[in-house]
């Protein structure tokens, strides 16, 4: 089974940039890799996914190693309100079952 | 704006009971799951279900069966619940394929007393 992990917490100061890293070493060859948000007593929300590379929208970006054994959340200039829990969510290379890292808690301080 | 709707944010229910925790979604997904989410313990996959009237077990369904009756709706039912399923429990969806992206709700935490 996929052992999904990620560092357990991370503190920041506003405006900073944000690395998060999650360690997959048993991925399903063709599954994207997926980060979510989570906020206290809420769901967990779409952050950003990707396959290879890297990626990027208007909140994230993710980079995937050539053996995607690995992925980076990278959260540029955060503030605040991205205090939360960051999960990344990838498919087990021998069951196919998409298996959650353990969360990382990032604080932002002001 | 799609959405997955959990029926309620709390729940409080007395040991033994039968529990119903309704999840709809508007998104036509052919894929639902419940998860439960604990302390220290992470988002843990109940049941799944990909198609109407079909249901697969997760990681840990003792105590918990589900139901399927229509595509926009996935029940959770706890037969006769139990203070360790003092939990939050999210329901999500998906539209399947590779490139998964799940939408959740926004959870409903039951309190079992």
């Amino acid at each position: 089974l996929a052992k999904t992990t990620q560092p357990i917490s991370m503190d920041s100061y506003e405006g900073q940039e944000v690395n998060i890293t999650c360690s997959h070493n048993n991925i399903a060859t063709n599954d994207y890799i997926t980060w979510y948000q989570q906020f206290p007593s809420q769901g967990p929300r779409f952050i950003i996914q990707g396959y290879k590379t890297k990626v990027t929208n208007e909140v994230a970006s993710l980079f995937i190693p050539a053996d995607r054994k690995s992925s980076t959340l990278s959260l540029p200039r955060v503030s605040l309100s991205d205090t939360a829990v960051y999960y990344c969510l990838v498919g087990d290379g021998d069951t196919d079952k998409l298996i959650f890292g353990t969360g990382t808690r990032l604080q932002v301080f002001p | 704006d799609v959405k997955v709707t959990q029926s309620s944010r709390y729940l409080v229910k007395r040991t033994g009971e039968k529990v119903f925790l309704e999840c709809v979604q508007d998104m036509d997904h052919e894929n639902m799951f419940w998860y439960r989410q604990d302390p220290g313990l992470g988002l843990r996959l109940i049941y799944f279900s990909y198609d109407v009237k079909m249901k697969e077990k997760g990681d840990i369904p003792e105590g918990y069966s589900v139901s399927r009756e229509k595509k926009e709706r996935f029940s959770l039912i706890l037969e006769s619940a139990s203070t360790n399923q003092t939990s939050m429990y999210l329901c999500a969806s998906s539209s399947g394929g590779y490139d998964y992206g799940y939408t959740f709700g926004s959870g409903t935490r039951l309190t079992v007393v």
